[in-house]
């Protein structure tokens, strides 16, 4: 499979412990994002990579959460001091920049379970 | 920011039926809308999106229409299918130079024999 690439697909934590999620893009893309999904809604923009820049994060990013792409490639979202609202589908998804391409091709998802 | 307002939430039409989903939104810099298909479980996948230069997209029984002035787009289903059952989601993309996307809340589409 040459698609977006999550790991892990499932994720059970305890209330107060760090998680930490990788995605591995599609290899020409440049761009990458993190979104976050619940149950019955759309997918919400979390951050935005440019290579290895992160030009924008949503406000929903708040202080426990940081994302990383140190050499432009694949991607980790942490999440520090879990609360039960952070339980979600964490989807990662890439794109290339050049022709004005703006397709997002997403990945399977990491599904985080806090309880 | 951009808001994605979609409907409707729910969709029930028979097979053979057309079904019609309908998005606005609210960001007139907004130049790129693409449409997925999200199956219970899988992830979203890209269906069809259209460019704000283009009116209307036609791709097999899925069409597309954007009208820049009202700021609304609509996703067309023909001869609709049993596995065209799924959630579809909108989405709009605010600004030039970065591409996050703002996403409608989805319409779940059910298409019964």
């Amino acid at each position: 499979d040459t698609g977006v690439s999550q790991d892990p697909r499932h994720k059970i934590t305890k209330r107060g412990q760090n998680v930490t999620f990788r995605c591995d893009p599609i290899s020409e893309h440049n761009r990458l994002y993190w979104y976050r999904q619940t149950l019955g809604q759309g997918p919400e923009f979390l951050t935005y990579f440019q290579n290895e820049a992160q030009l924008e994060k949503s406000r929903l990013l708040s202080d426990r959460f940081s994302a990383e792409r140190p050499k432009g490639s694949f991607s980790t979202l942490e999440i520090q001091r879990t609360e039960q609202g952070d339980s979600a589908m964490y989807l990662c998804a890439s794109s290339f920049s050049q022709g004005g391409g703006k397709l997002a091709f997403f990945g399977q998802g990491t599904r985080l379970t806090v309880v | 920011g951009e808001n994605v307002e979609q409907h409707p939430s729910t969709l029930s039409v028979q097979e053979g039926d057309s079904a019609v989903i309908k998005c606005t939104y609210s960001d007139s810099a907004s130049n790129y809308f693409p449409w997925y298909k999200q199956e219970l479980g899988k992830r979203p996948q890209l269906i069809i999106d259209i460019r704000s230069n283009v009116g209307e997209k036609k791709d097999q029984r899925i069409a597309v229409t954007l009208n820049k002035t009202a700021k609304h787009f609509s996703l067309h289903i023909t001869e609709t299918q049993p596995e065209d059952s799924a959630v579809y989601f909108c989405a709009a993309s605010p600004n030039q130079a970065g591409t996050a996307l703002i996403f409608g809340k989805g319409t779940t589409l059910s298409v019964s024999s």
